[in-house]
Formats: C-alpha cells, structure tokens, sequence
C-alpha cells in the first residue's frame, strides 16, 4: 500500500525554527508537494521538490532525500501566522497525489 | 481575482436531501478536481477532470456525480445525502500537461448533514 507518515502536531516558539517529517512508501515517485492549510481554509502551495537536496524560499525550506524515502519542511524565524497545517503529498507514478495526514503546528509567544 | 472559486462555502442540510457544489476557476487550467477531507484532515481524492473528460475516478458511493459543462467549471452533485458525507468539499485546478503543477484549491464547502 501507499503510506505518508507526519508527525500529528508540533509545537514551536515564536523567533524559532522547527523542522517538519515526511516519511512516504509508494509506488514510484515522481515529486513531492508541501502545502499549508490554515484552520477553516484552503490548502495553498509552499514547494516542491523531486531531486535530492535542498529548496530554499525565505523562510521556507524543504529537503528530500529520495533513497530514504524522506523529506522535511524547514520553517525559520517563526511568526504566530505560521500556525497552521503542513500537508505532505507525493506524486507516485501514477501521476496521483498520495496526500498525508498534516501536522498542525502550534506557535507560542 | 484569477482564483478557484466554489459556492456554497457553508451548507447545511438534511438527511436524504439532494444538492450541488459549484465550482469556476479562471487560472486557464484544463484539469479540476474534488476532494473530500474529512474530520481526521485527510484530503481523498474524488474526481478529476481534463478538458470535461473524467479521468480520476476514486471508489466514491454514485450518489456523488460530478458534471463538467466545460473546462473551468466543475460541479458536484450528491443525492441522498448521509450523515457520513458531512466533511469539508474541496474544488481544485491544476494543468495537466505539466503533471507536477501544484494545485490551486477553492475555499472549500463545509456539508453539514443532519
């Protein structure tokens, strides 16, 4: 079967970074998406990543590592507006977006 | 605004009940999508249409039929509507000949069934 594992929710300070897992097992693998959904609204596009290594956007940043199956969103200088979902989705070979669960991240002041 | 844009954004209704989600987007996308997240926040892929054609069509009850008039609009009609499809419907649009577009979601139709 096809897998996407996310931690379910994290919790980070404001000013902080915090680095966001996505472990997937699918059949092939033709990129990998991040999106942000804020509470009660639509998901919107962060990144995309299909060779390994690092996208770097401001404070946004996203990895992959193809061989362990593996990437990870990286959110510096956190602001109270970087509350939200983080949704992980891979394209498999398909064509099909396989979708995870999303971590909700929590700011603090 | 260029935007995918889907009506009603809240919609409440009674069990058995028939009714329609729209959806319009102006990008110059020819692919559009429903999806489905649930209270557990997974997004299901439902339906996915290119240039009116259906060409994803996930395991979903056929009280649910999407219709297509033409490539920006996409609609979502459910008949007999249970308690199990209240969730939250998204609209999305995307381009097809590039298959790694990210996609442009609509503000999503939060169904209440009662």
């Amino acid at each position: 079967g096809q897998n996407i594992d996310q931690p379910t929710e994290m919790t980070a300070t404001e000013g902080a970074i915090v680095q966001i897992n996505c472990t997937y097992q699918t059949s092939g693998f033709n990129g990998l998406f991040w999106y942000q959904q804020h509470a009660g609204e639509a998901p919107t596009f962060l990144s995309y990543n299909v060779l390994d290594g690092l996208e770097e956007k401001g404070r946004f940043s996203s990895f992959l590592s193809r061989s362990k199956g593996y990437s990870y969103l990286l959110l510096k200088e956190l602001q109270m507006k970087d509350s939200a979902s983080y949704l992980c989705a891979v394209v498999d070979s398909n064509y099909q977006l396989i979708w995870g669960a999303g971590t909700k991240l929590i700011i603090k002041p | 605004d260029t935007a995918v844009s889907q009506t009603p954004k809240y919609l409440v209704t009674q069990m058995g009940n028939d009714k329609s989600i729209k959806c319009e987007q102006n990008l110059g996308h020819d692919t559009m999508y429903w999806y489905k997240q649930d209270s557990k926040k997974f997004l299901k892929i439902m339906f996915s249409y290119n240039n009116k054609e259906l060409i994803i069509n996930e395991t979903v009850p056929n009280r649910f039929s999407p219709k297509s008039p033409d490539k920006a609009h996409l609609n979502l009609h459910i008949n007999s509507l249970e308690l199990g499809d209240s969730a939250v419907y998204f609209c999305a649009s995307s381009f097809f000949v590039d298959r790694n577009s990210p996609l442009h979601f609509g503000n999503g139709t939060r169904l209440t069934v009662t």
